[in-house]
């Protein structure tokens, strides 16, 4: 079975454009999360996804970040627009929508902004 | 509110060696969920193991083990005659019910193996 499939898998982009980033989970998972890592703040929640509705977006550091889920194989999260403080790496995740389901992460897409 | 503290941030050993990486938690909730990852340095995250909060059996896999107490709410994993392929960084994490089901990760401890 395929894994959670990311992309870009690296994008390199001059501030104040807009970014989005695409992730398809794993078929039949009903959560899909994604995350932020940096060097200074580790692995933060952004959002999750619960039967493509958005349960929590408190990790969701401002306004110019969106995150969409329109049908159970797709989202996105959009930065716009986006500044340097932005670079990081973007994991999207899924799991099962059982409780305390292992969640299984993409590659990344690494985000660098100039 | 939730918490998982990695409080070590580096750890060195030599190839042959054993090594216990430390994670402690802290939750309100009686059901929990408790996770490994490993992060090798091309950057993906892998699943190691899933605890839950009902049982404190530990767990051995190969060179891996596991000891999960919650008396003082720790999950600690024990990597027996480490080797130079084990040098990563490992996250541990915390899956908690709220609406949904979240998990949450410590800030992870980097393993460096020499040979």
């Amino acid at each position: 079975d395929a894994g959670v499939i990311q992309s870009p898998r690296h994008e390199v982009t001059e501030m104040g454009q807009e970014v989005t980033l695409r992730c398809k989970p794993i078929s039949g998972h009903d959560y899909l999360f994604w995350y932020r890592q940096t060097m200074m703040r580790g692995l933060e929640l952004l959002i999750y996804f619960n039967n493509n509705v958005p349960i929590d977006d408190s990790g969701m550091p401002e306004d110019r970040f969106s995150a969409k889920m329109p049908n159970a194989s797709f989202s996105t999260l959009k930065i716009q627009p986006s500044e340097p403080r932005d670079s990081a790496v973007y994991f999207c995740a899924s799991s099962l929508n059982r409780a305390g389901n292992t969640i299984y992460f993409g590659e990344g897409s690494w985000l660098t902004v100039v | 509110a939730q918490k998982v503290t990695q409080a070590q941030t580096e750890i060195s050993v030599v190839e042959k060696e054993d090594v216990t990486l430390d994670c402690v938690y802290e939750t309100r909730d009686t059901t929990y969920y408790l996770f490994w990852y490993k992060q090798p340095p091309s950057g993906e995250l892998v699943f190691l193991i899933r605890r839950n909060s009902f049982d404190e059996q530990n767990e051995i896999s190969g060179r891996y083990s596991w000891n999960f107490q919650k008396s003082t709410s720790s999950f600690n994993f024990t990597i027996t005659a480490s080797q130079v392929v084990d040098s990563a960084v490992y996250f541990c994490a915390l899956g908690y019910p709220t609406g949904g089901f979240k998990t949450i990760f410590g800030a992870g401890t980097r393993l460096f193996v020499k040979a």
